[in-house]
């Protein structure tokens, strides 16, 4: 069945460094949609996607739209401690539900 | 504006126990309403949505059950837990349209001892 892949699993880095992520796809998405769960919360919407190409910044954050539509990559650009959680990619699985993927886990140390 | 309200916000309960976990939503109409399960730093598994009153789809079969009494709100239950029901449960609802994504309630963490 569908499914989205996320890698790295997990990572561990130094305050300020910069982060970089992907999600993939075994088949084609309009729509992709990024995800962070801060320990304890749910999930919080950061940055939506809506066209293949296209690339959205939230702040330090920036992500793009593959150019198949099957992938999509997250950028955190000079990480910093509250940067810590799991970050979910996901997509409409059809028009009742959205598939997520297996989630970054991100640390930060100081 | 659209708010989501889940709780209690911590339950422990023994083996055997019933369970009612409530979500609402507030602000909106007609939503898709959605329960995920979180194990211990793993992803989402889906449990059960709806996209209107008394319509439930169940996503994996198990020990749980979902009810839609009301337009904005969506009950997740039990008649007896296990302990493989412990975990961190979800409400999240969204527009028809799921582009826009889902909006996540801060979460239940069940702990079935």
């Amino acid at each position: 069945g569908q499914q989205l892949n996320q890698s790295p699993q997990s990572m561990f880095i130094q305050e300020g460094e910069d982060v970089s992520m992907n999600c993939t796809s075994s088949s084609i998405f309009n729509t992709w949609l990024w995800y962070k769960q801060d320990p304890g919360e749910g999930p919080v919407l950061l940055i939506a996607l809506y066209k293949a190409g296209e690339l959205t910044s939230n702040g330090r954050l920036t992500a793009q739209f593959g150019i198949t539509r099957k992938d999509s990559f997250l950028n955190i650009s000079a990480s910093i401690p509250s940067d810590v959680g799991i970050y979910f990619c996901a997509g409409p699985y059809n028009t009742d539900k959205l598939i997520f993927g297996t989630g970054t886990r991100l640390q930060v140390f100081p | 504006s659209q708010t989501i309200h889940q709780w209690p916000a911590t339950l422990v309960q023994p083996v055997g126990s019933p369970l009612s976990l409530e979500c609402t939503v507030e602000g909106t109409s007609n939503p898709n309403l959605y329960w995920y399960r979180q194990a211990a730093g793993r992803g989402l598994q889906l449990l059960f949505y709806s996209v209107g009153i008394g319509q439930i789809s169940s996503e994996v079969p198990q020990n749980l059950s979902a009810s839609r009494p009301q337009d904005r709100q969506f009950i997740l239950s039990s008649k007896k837990l296990l302990l493989s029901d412990s975990g961190f449960y979800l409400c999240a609802w969204s527009v028809q349209r799921l582009n826009y994504g889902y909006t996540f309630g801060s979460g239940t963490r069940l702990t079935v001892v």
